[in-house]
């Protein structure tokens, strides 16, 4: 079974630019999250959908920021416009619940975002 | 949901036993501690999870006392492979989420 699948793998890109990241969870996971990952501030989950919708996005830094899930098998979390703050590895997971309990998350490998 | 707090290094040598602990003063009754490992360019790996007292899988252990303020993740016979960033963060049971703390990064020597 494939894992969880983030592209591009590295992007590079100069302030202002829109930046899209995408992201293909595990067949039959219903949860997806979204994370940052910088030196500074460690792992931080920006947003998760439950069921294609999304649930808490307090995460999200700011209006610059924002993710959908337009089906089952895919999302995108998007930038708009880019700053060199927003450089870091965004870490897409996904998960699902068995009865009461939830499921450990399976992460991507992250895509290397670097902002000039 | 809180974050946990845990040493920020440790080094090893190969072949030993490794305790890496982890506080988490504030959990609630429906959270669950769960220990993840992490490679530079890849994402966290799942490693176990637990409620209370002790669980054993095929990698580690994990020992929570009664009161579930802390817990223990147990590395039998470290390897240079296991080299790596711990971290413990607790998962809702309410709501699905991973909350991270700062990790532990392991160094295991020859």
């Amino acid at each position: 079974d494939a894992g969880v699948i983030q592209s591009p793998r590295h992007e590079v890109t100069e302030m202002g630019q829109e930046v899209t990241l995408r992201c293909k969870p595990i067949s039959g996971h219903d949860y997806l999250f979204w994370y940052r990952q910088t030196m500074m501030r460690g792992l931080e989950l920006l947003i998760y959908f439950n069921n294609n919708v999304p649930i808490d996005d307090s995460g999200m830094p700011e209006d610059r920021f924002s993710a959908k899930m337009p089906n089952a098998s895919f999302s995108t979390l998007k930038i708009q416009p880019s700053e060199p703050r927003d450089s870091a590895v965004y870490f897409c997971a996904s998960s699902t619940w068995t009865g009461a309990v939830g499921q450990p998350q399976h992460f991507g490998d992250g895509t290397r975002l670097s902002i000039l | 949901l809180a974050k946990t707090t845990q040493p920020i290094s440790m080094d090893s040598y190969e072949g030993q036993e490794v305790n890496i602990t982890c506080s988490h003063n504030n959990i609630a009754t429906n959270d669950y501690i769960t220990w993840y490992q992490q490679f530079p360019s890849q994402g966290p790996r799942f490693i176990i999870q637990g409620y209370k007292t002790k669980v054993t899988n095929e990698v580690a252990s994990l020992f929570i006392p009664a009161d579930r303020k802390s817990s223990t993740l147990s590395l039998p016979r470290v390897s240079l492979s296991d080299t790596a960033v711990y971290y413990c963060p607790l998962f809702s049971g309410n709501t699905g989420k991973l909350i991270f703390g700062q990790g532990t990064t392991l160094q295991v020597k020859p």
